[in-house]
């Protein structure tokens, strides 16, 4: 079964552009959650999607979206980036069963530099 | 809400030297908890994870853990330390509500 998917792998935009990420998450797991990783503040939670709804937002401004198609891949949208948002973006995916064993898995992330 | 706190941000250890990586979490009701271990420029591998039962949890790799429901600790071991074990480790809590915390990480670098 292949893993979780994310492309491009590298990015590099100059302030005030935006941007969009991807995720493609493993086969028949319905949940992607997005992290931010920087080396001062570790992951920071984005937010989480579930059949195509957000179910949880983390503590992020606006300028960061997201959202969720009918196949279960996920979209990130930056918009009006600054220079703070360069950081490696992660996205989980899990099968959002309600199960107690439920578990993520995680994609290679995507690196963003913004110049 | 939950928090975790990873008390070392950085664990140097010599090869072969027997290694733990402390974890504490906060939390007034029933948590999971978990490892992922990140090596340079890959994403998050789970290592192991508690969710009920024996409070010793084995993972891969030869790392096991420890929960703590006195101590709010999830502590990380491994007996042993290779080369290959240089990497970030993440500790990790999920609620009932299926999100997850994670810790800032501990970098361990293990020294020939």
């Amino acid at each position: 079964k292949a893993g979780v998917t994310q492309t491009p792998r590298y990015l590099i935009k100059t302030r005030g552009q935006q941007v969009t990420l991807s995720c493609s998450p493993i086969s028949g797991h319905r949940s992607v959650s997005w992290y931010q990783q920087t080396p001062g503040q570790g992951l920071q939670f984005l937010f989480e999607y579930f059949s195509e709804t957000q179910r949880n937002k983390g503590n992020f401004p606006g300028r960061f979206s997201g959202r969720q198609f009918s196949n279960s891949r996920s979209e990130m949208n930056v918009s009006t980036l600054e220079l703070g948002d360069s950081a490696l973006y992660l996205c989980a995916s899990s099968l959002a069963s309600g199960q107690v064993q439920e578990t993520q898995y995680f994609g290679p992330g995507t690196r963003l530099l913004v110049l | 809400a939950q928090s975790v706190t990873q008390l070392d941000s950085q664990v140097p250890v010599f090869e072969e030297a027997p290694v733990e990586l402390r974890c504490n979490y906060s939390s007034s009701v029933s948590v999971y908890l978990f490892w992922y271990v990140q090596y340079p420029n890959q994403g998050l591998q789970l290592l192991l994870k508690y969710l009920s039962g024996s409070t010793l949890v084995k993972g891969i790799n030869g790392f096991e853990a420890e929960f703590n429901k006195s101590q709010t600790s999830f502590h990380l071991r491994k007996p042993s330390v290779h080369i290959s074990d240089t990497a970030e480790y993440f500790c990790a809590v999920r609620n009932t509500g299926n999100q997850f915390y994670f810790g800032t990480g501990t970098s361990l670098t293990v020294i020939p």
